[in-house]
C-alpha cells in the first residue's frame, strides 16, 4: 500500500522559507504516468492546489503562488520537497502531499499524506 | 484563470439521494473527480474520470460531466456520507478544485 508522509517544521516566522518533504513508501516514486503534487488547506478553508512535480523534474505550479514556490525531487530517497518562501500568517494551514495520476486528460490525486500543520508566526 | 463553482451546503435525508454540482465554463469537455474529507482527515477520492469509482468506494457514489456541470450523487445517503466534498479538473496545466460543499445529513 502507497504511503506518503509529510515532515517538517510546525512553526515558521514571518518573512522566512516553509520548507516540507514529503517521503513516499510502498512504491516508486519513479512510476510513470504519477505526478506527486502538494496541496494545502487553511483552517476551515477549501483546498488550494500548489504545484506538482514528475520524477524527472518537470513541475506545474498555481500561477498564484509560482514567484514564491519551488518543488524538488530526490529520487534516490522516494522524497519530494516544497519550498514556499516570504511567508506571511496567510500561509498558515495544512500542508498535504498526494500523488497524481496524468495520462491522457486525465488527472486525479489518488493517494494523500496526513497534512502537516504549519503556523506562521513570530 | 479557470475556476469551479460548488454550492457552499447541501442537506439531505437519511436514505435519500444528495447531488452535489460543480460547475465550470465547458467543464464537459474535462474529466472532473470528486474528494470526499470528513473532519480532521485526508480528502479521499470517491469519483474519478467523470463516473469511475475507485476499489473500495460504495456503489451508492455515482457522478457525470456534461456541458458546464459535474454532478456527484449519493444514492440511499447515510449518516457516515456526512462530510465536505470537493470538485476537482485540470485546466491549462494547472489543478483547479471547487470551494467544496458541506453535505449535511438530518
Amino acid at each position: 500500500q502507497l504511503q506518503l508522509q509529510e515532515s517538517g517544521p510546525g512553526l515558521v516566522t514571518p518573512s522566512e522559507t516553509l520548507s516540507l518533504t514529503c517521503t513516499v513508501s510502498g512504491g516508486s516514486i519513479s512510476s510513470s504516468n504519477y505526478f506527486w503534487g502538494w496541496i494545502r488547506q487553511t483552517p476551515g478553508k477549501g483546498l488550494e492546489w500548489i504545484g506538482n512535480i514528475y520524477y524527472s523534474g518537470t513541475t506545474y505550479y498555481n500561477p498564484s503562488l509560482k514567484s514564491r514556490v519551488t518543488i524538488s525531487v530526490d529520487t534516490s530517497k522516494s522524497q519530494f520537497s516544497l519550498n514556499l518562501s516570504s511567508v506571511t500568517a496567510a500561509d498558515t494551514a495544512v500542508y498535504y502531499c498526494a500523488r497524481q495520476w496524468n495520462f491522457g486528460a486525465s488527472y486525479y490525486f489518488d493517494y494523500w499524506g496526513q497534512g502537516s500543520l504549519v503556523t506562521v508566526s513570530s | 484563470s479557470y475556476e469551479l463553482t460548488q454550492p457552499p451546503s447541501v442537506s439531505v435525508s437519511p436514505g435519500q439521494t444528495a447531488s452535489i454540482t460543480c460547475s465550470g465554463d465547458k467543464l464537459g469537455d474535462k474529466y472532473a473527480c470528486w474528494y470526499q474529507q470528513k473532519p480532521g482527515q485526508s480528502p479521499v477520492l470517491v469519483i474519478y474520470e467523470d463516473n469511475k469509482r475507485p476499489s473500495g468506494i460504495p456503489e451508492r457514489f455515482s457522478g457525470s460531466n456534461s456541458g458546464s456541470t459535474a454532478t456527484l450523487t449519493i444514492s440511499g445517503t447515510q449518516a457516515m456520507d456526512e462530510a465536505d466534498y470537493y470538485c476537482q479538473a485540470w485546466d491549462s496545466s494547472t489543478v483547479v478544485f471547487g470551494g467544496g460543499t458541506k453535505l449535511t445529513v438530518l
